[in-house]
């Protein structure tokens, strides 16, 4: 069936250091995926997205990459902060399937050290 | 900067007792969702609901759980004889259009049910 899933539960890294997050998807037909921050004791912050017609999507220090040939994504936060520490969530959707069902994989904790 | 705002923040109840969770979304918003997330698990999608109606709900929304929008504000999610297994961090979440079109979803800071 279906799913999303993350290669690394948790990541450590230096304050400074760049932060690579990724994501590993099933459904070839996903055409929307998107990047989601879960800090603790609160819902889901979107990050970033991307369409499956991009390969790369660049934000405020976070860039999104999707490679469809092996359906991988992965996010890379530049410069990460103590303020980056949190759960990272993967999502995708696709059209025609559903107006709001988006399968979240199950997380990555990024921790920052100081 | 406009939010999503659920309560209760914590509910405890004793199994088969019906819970209703609150949310108010963004008020230009017309798609609304909820989602819950089971302790240290993935948020897993419950159901969306447009132009007041439920337009897709996933497996885990079954008979005991229903949705209402009762006035132009509120979205309520109602369990009607909660189970053991019903404990988890439920979202509500609000977008403007579809996700496919619009992109982003705002979600609540939830409200986490204990069933006891």
């Amino acid at each position: 069936g279906e799913s999303v899933g993350l290669h690394l539960p948790t990541l450590s890294v230096q304050e400074g250091d760049n932060s690579i997050i990724n994501c590993a998807y099933s459904n070839s037909a996903s055409d929307y995926f998107i990047w989601y921050k879960q800090e603790s004791g609160k819902g889901p912050q979107f990050i970033i997205d991307i369409r499956s017609n991009m390969d790369k999507r660049q934000g405020q220090r976070v860039t999104v990459l999707l490679n469809k040939t092996v359906k991988h994504l992965s996010l890379q936060i530049a410069a990460t902060q103590p303020g980056d520490s949190a759960v990272y969530f993967c999502a995708e959707t696709y059209y025609g399937g559903s107006q709001g069902n988006l399968i979240f994989g199950k997380g990555t904790k990024l921790s920052v050290k100081p | 900067e406009p939010e999503v705002t659920q309560t209760p923040s914590h509910q405890v109840t004793q199994m088969g007792q019906e819970v209703i969770l609150h949310c108010v979304p963004i008020s230009n918003h017309l798609y609304f969702y909820w989602y819950r997330q089971i302790l240290g698990q993935k948020v897993e999608f419950l159901v969306s609901f447009y132009n007041n109606e439920i337009s897709e709900k996933s497996e885990i929304f079954d008979d005991q759980f229903s949705v209402e929008r009762p006035d132009g504000s509120n979205f309520t999610l109602k369990i009607r004889s909660t189970k053991l297994e019903d404990s988890a961090m439920y979202f509500c979440a609000s977008g403007q259009g579809q996700i496919l079109n619009t992109g982003e979803l705002f979600f609540g800071e939830g409200s986490r049910l204990t069933v006891l």
